[in-house]
């Protein structure tokens, strides 16, 4: 298995662009989240999928950011507009079941950069 | 709410010594503990996990015992490498999928 597809791997782009990042679960797993990664505040749980459904999105900062799911293979992350502030690692990981049990599979992240 | 408490860093050591990264945590009902970890430039991975009170985790040499009666799950290992060099999350997941980490402690090993 290929594991976690994000893409892009780095990201640059002015403050006031759009941006959108990209995920691809493992397939077959029905969960799906999105984390962000700063030094100053850790890392951070965005939103969370369970079939393809918005669970928590409790984490998403404000209005700007947005996520979808069309479907079992595909989530995207929407940034608009970007700020500096953004600038952060962003992850996505999947898994299976949904028990507590159960491990997350993480992707190599896209490093997000907003000057 | 649930949290995770674990020792900031950085932790330097050099090769072979012995590591403890503590972590506690508070959670109503019976999590489960994780640790992962992250090594320069990647994401995150499992490393080891228990799911229940006195469970042992353990691979590559490193281990955590779930320990109800002081909510820990201190991470160990006897004979550090260079190669262990990374960042180092305490995470617990609880009646569901999501999980609460800790801030993170990055462990540096020396030759």
């Amino acid at each position: 298995d290929a594991g976690v597809i994000q893409s892009p791997r780095h990201e640059v782009t002015e403050m006031g662009q759009e941006v959108t990042l990209r995920c691809k679960p493992i397939s077959g797993h029905n969960s799906l989240f999105w984390y962000r990664q700063t030094m100053m505040r850790g890392l951070e749980l965005l939103i969370y999928f369970n079939n393809n459904v918005p669970i928590d999105d409790s984490g998403m900062p404000e209005d700007r950011f947005s996520a979808k799911m069309p479907n079992a293979s595909f989530s995207t992350l929407k940034i608009q507009p970007s700020e500096p502030r953004d600038s952060a690692v962003y992850f996505c990981a999947s898994t299976s079941q949904g028990g507590s049990t159960d491990t997350q599979y993480f992707g190599p992240g896209t490093r997000l950069t907003v000057l | 709410g649930d949290s995770v408490t674990q020792m900031e860093g950085p932790v330097t050591l050099s090769e072979e010594a012995c590591l403890t990264i503590n972590c506690t945590y508070t959670a109503t009902g019976y999590p489960s503990l994780f640790w992962y970890v992250q090594y320069p430039g990647e994401g995150l991975q499992l490393l080891l996990k228990a799911t229940k009170a006195d469970d042992k985790g353990s691979n590559k040499g490193f281990e955590a015992t779930y320990r109800k009666e002081t909510t820990s799950f201190h991470l160990e290992k006897g004979s550090v490498q260079v190669s262990d060099s990374a960042v180092y999350f305490c995470a617990l997941s609880n009646a569901g999928n999501m999980l609460t980490f800790g801030g993170g402690t990055r462990l540096m090993v020396k030759p």
